[in-house]
């Protein structure tokens, strides 16, 4: 079965540069998740999209953006980066037509900022 | 505010031990999560948790939920080598539409042979 697939798997950036996270959901779903999880820590909830609209906001720093394109895929963009955004950033979907779905993970893209 | 507390954060048990990790939520939730994460892997889902009183099992791990004490368990039966990893619980808020989840700090478990 189709899982959600994430890219690039891993990146490295150098402190001020940008950077851009895919996200391809499973087919038919309409819900794209974002997540930051730190060394160590428990996996942040970053944004989440709709139907391609901005559906629910965390902990999103105000240097990253994200949309959701007509595809359903989604894209996380980061500029300036620091060294603490370093993390396991994962993508997850889910379709909201779908009462008794649940989200389902990405393998996830590591990021290195150095 | 959604808070999600986790306990213990660290296990370290033997083979064939029985053990249980719990999660509390604070407020009203629609639904509740068990992953596992392995290091540097991805989230897998083990349970989803819908209403009062649910009760799932797969193997050797089984979970319940009570909505009135806020409180989930994961209970572990005569663990095994294979079962060590990093459990998190997730609250999904139950204020509607494609909210994001609330997340426990995550349980280390060790099974030692």
């Amino acid at each position: 079965a189709a899982g959600v697939i994430q890219s690039p798997r891993h990146l490295i950036k150098e402190k001020r540069e940008t950077a851009t996270l895919k996200c391809y959901p499973i087919p038919r779903h309409d819900t794209v998740y974002w997540y930051q999880q730190g060394p160590g820590q428990d996996p942040q909830f970053l944004i989440s999209f709709y139907e391609k609209m901005q559906s629910d906001k965390g902990s999103i720093p105000d240097r990253f953006s994200a949309q959701q394109f007509s595809d359903y895929h989604s894209e996380l963009n980061m500029s300036s980066l620091e060294l603490g955004d370093s993390a396991l950033y994962f993508c997850a979907s889910s379709s909201e037509l779908d009462s008794n779905t649940e989200a389902f993970f990405g393998q996830g893209t590591r990021l290195t900022v150095v | 505010e959604l808070k999600v507390e986790q306990n213990p954060l660290f296990l370290s048990m033997q083979e064939g031990k029985n053990y249980t990790i719990y999660c509390n939520y604070s407020t009203t939730s629609d639904r509740l999560y068990w992953y596992r994460q392995d290091p540097g892997k991805s989230l897998e889902s083990l349970f989803v948790l819908l209403s009062n009183g649910a009760v799932k099992q797969e193997g050797r791990l089984m979970a319940s939920l009570d909505t009135k004490a806020r409180l989930s368990t994961l209970h572990i039966t005569a663990a095994v080598h294979d079962l060590s990893a990093t459990y998190f619980c997730a609250v999904e808020y139950s204020g509607g539409g494609a909210d994001g989840l609330t997340f426990g700090k995550g349980t280390h478990l060790i099974i030692q042979p």
